[in-house]
């Protein structure tokens, strides 16, 4: 069956440090991967794709195929990053399957 | 605006009193879907939509309906709310579903079944 599965529930870091959310999935075929944000009291919000190699908020991610895993980095945490982060598979295909999302990663920026 | 919005924002209801949570979007999109995100659960999918008249079941279905008459309204209804449907719901839309579609997210409604 297909899986995300984020380690972490909490993650905390201090200010400037870097910070990893470590993300794995478990899928057969060819996977599109995506990470979602959601800050306090605001609605989920995609944050970026990896089928787009962008570097968003600070953020990157690398879909390893090898390693069935696609964390979310960032070199110097800030506070502002302190938010609910979800790690979504979606399937590959013409037709639609939804989105499998992980369980989340709250993520703590201490100052 | 491009919008997905949900109404309402807040309900406090009792066990077995039928509901409705309306979703509506303004982008044309055809693919529509309800999420309910949980305290170590994360999000889950109940319900999606490919377009108008074609629903079909997410991973959490139970308890749920929804319709789809017209492309820009996807409603969930609870015919009879139960207190594990106390939960932050969430509507979404994209254009067509396909992997490269970015979903838009409605701003959530918190649900309380007494």
């Amino acid at each position: 069956a297909q899986r995300v599965t984020q380690p972490e529930k909490l993650l905390s870091v201090f200010k400037g440090a870097p910070v990893e959310l470590k993300c794995n999935y478990s899928y057969s075929g060819s996977p599109e991967l995506f990470w979602y944000v959601q800050y306090s009291r605001q609605r989920l919000q995609l944050l970026l794709r990896h089928i787009s190699r962008e570097s968003i908020k600070g953020f990157t991610a690398d879909l390893n195929k090898g390693e069935t895993s696609f964390h979310l980095k960032k070199p110097f945490a800030q506070e502002e990053d302190s938010a609910m982060y979800y790690c979504a598979l979606h399937l590959g295909g013409s037709g639609n399957t939804p989105l499998v999302f992980g369980k989340g990663t709250r993520l703590s920026v201490i100052a | 605006e491009a919008q997905v919005t949900q109404n309402p924002r807040y309900l406090i209801t009792v066990t077995g009193k039928k509901l409705t949570v309306t979703c509506s979007q303004n982008m044309n999109h055809e693919y529509m879907s309800w999420y309910r995100q949980d305290p170590g659960l994360g999000l889950r999918q109940i319900y999606y939509s490919m377009n108008v008249e074609v629903t079909d079941k997410g991973d959490v279905p139970e308890g749920y309906k929804v319709s789809r008459k017209e492309k820009r309204n996807f409603p969930l209804i609870l015919e009879s709310p139960s207190p594990n449907q106390t939960s932050l719901y969430f509507c979404a839309s994209s254009l067509t579903g396909r992997d490269t579609d970015t979903q838009y997210f409605g701003p959530g409604t918190r649900l309380t079944v007494l």
